[in-house]
C-alpha cells in the first residue's frame, strides 16, 4: 500500500507569508506527527495528533504555528508569519497500535 | 537538563567490518528505544525497537543493546557494506508520546 505522502515537496516563501503542508498518513493509522529537521540535526518534535485531536502540542515553537486533523486522516501543519529561521524540513509520521513510526520524504521550507 | 547525543557525527569504515554507533541520554526513563536509517533527503526509516527490559535485539546484519543503567545503546551493523552507508538516528520512545532524536552518526562504508 501507500505509503506517507507530504505535499509540496518543496515550497519557497517570503518572510511574513502564510504556508501550509500537508500530509497523508498511511491509511487507518490513528497516530499523526509532526516533525521538524534543521540540517545536521535529528527531527525535533512539533505536535502529535491521535484521531482527530492533538494529543500533545508542547513542541510547537509559539503561535504562529498550528495543525489541524479535522477528519482524523489528512493533517494540515500551518504557518502565519513566516521568518527565515522557520527555514527546515517538515517530516510526518504515522502509526497504529505500534510504536514503529512511518515516515513522510518531508516538505523542504525555505523562507527567503 | 535532558539530552540524547549519539557519539560521532561521522563514522567511516571499510566493507566487510563492523560499525558501531552509540547513544547516550541523561534524565530521560525510556521504556523503548528505537533506531532509524535516514537517506539524504529521504524520510526516517524504522530499523530496530528494544525495550527497557530486553538486553540485546537482533535483526539480520543488525543488533542493538540497551543498558539502562549505563543510560546507553550500542548499533552494529555486522559484515558492513557500501549500501550500508547512511544517517542512522536513535530515538527515545517514553510510550505514548512522540519520539526524542539523537543529531545522528552518518556512517560511510568504503569498498
Amino acid at each position: 500500500g501507500a505509503g506517507v505522502s507530504q505535499t509540496p515537496s518543496n515550497k519557497v516563501t517570503e518572510k511574513g507569508k502564510y504556508v501550509e503542508l500537508r500530509c497523508d498518513p498511511i491509511s487507518g493509522h490513528t497516530a499523526l506527527y509532526w516533525y521538524r529537521q534543521s540540517l545536521g540535526q535529528g527531527p525535533e518534535f512539533l505536535i502529535y495528533f491521535q484521531g482527530t485531536g492533538a494529543a500533545d502540542d508542547s513542541g510547537l515553537p509559539n503561535d504562529r504555528f498550528f495543525a489541524v486533523r479535522p477528519e482524523g486522516s489528512v493533517s494540515t501543519l500551518k504557518i502565519q508569519r513566516t521568518e527565515r529561521g522557520d527555514s527546515a524540513v517538515y517530516l510526518c509520521a504515522s502509526s497504529h497500535a505500534t510504536h514503529e513510526q512511518f515516515f513522510g520524504p518531508g516538505t523542504r521550507l525555505t523562507v527567503l | 537538563s535532558q539530552k540524547i547525543e549519539q557519539n560521532s557525527e561521522a563514522l567511516n569504515i571499510q566493507e566487510g567490518k563492523t560499525a558501531t554507533l552509540t547513544c547516550n541520554y541523561t534524565n530521560y526513563s525510556p521504556a523503548y528505544l528505537q533506531w532509524y536509517r535516514q537517506d539524504p533527503g529521504r524520510g526516517p526509516v524504522f530499523l530496530l525497537l528494544i525495550r527497557e527490559n530486553e538486553k540485546e535485539k537482533r535483526k539480520e546484519r543488525l543488533k542493538v543493546t540497551f543498558d539502562t543503567t549505563l543510560k546507553q545503546s550500542l548499533f552494529h551493523i555486522t559484515a558492513s557494506q557500501p549500501a550500508d552507508s547512511a544517517t542512522y538516528l536513535c530515538a527515545l520512545d517514553q510510550a505514548g508520546t512522540a519520539l526524542i532524536f539523537g543529531k545522528g552518526t552518518t556512517l560511510s562504508v568504503s569498498s
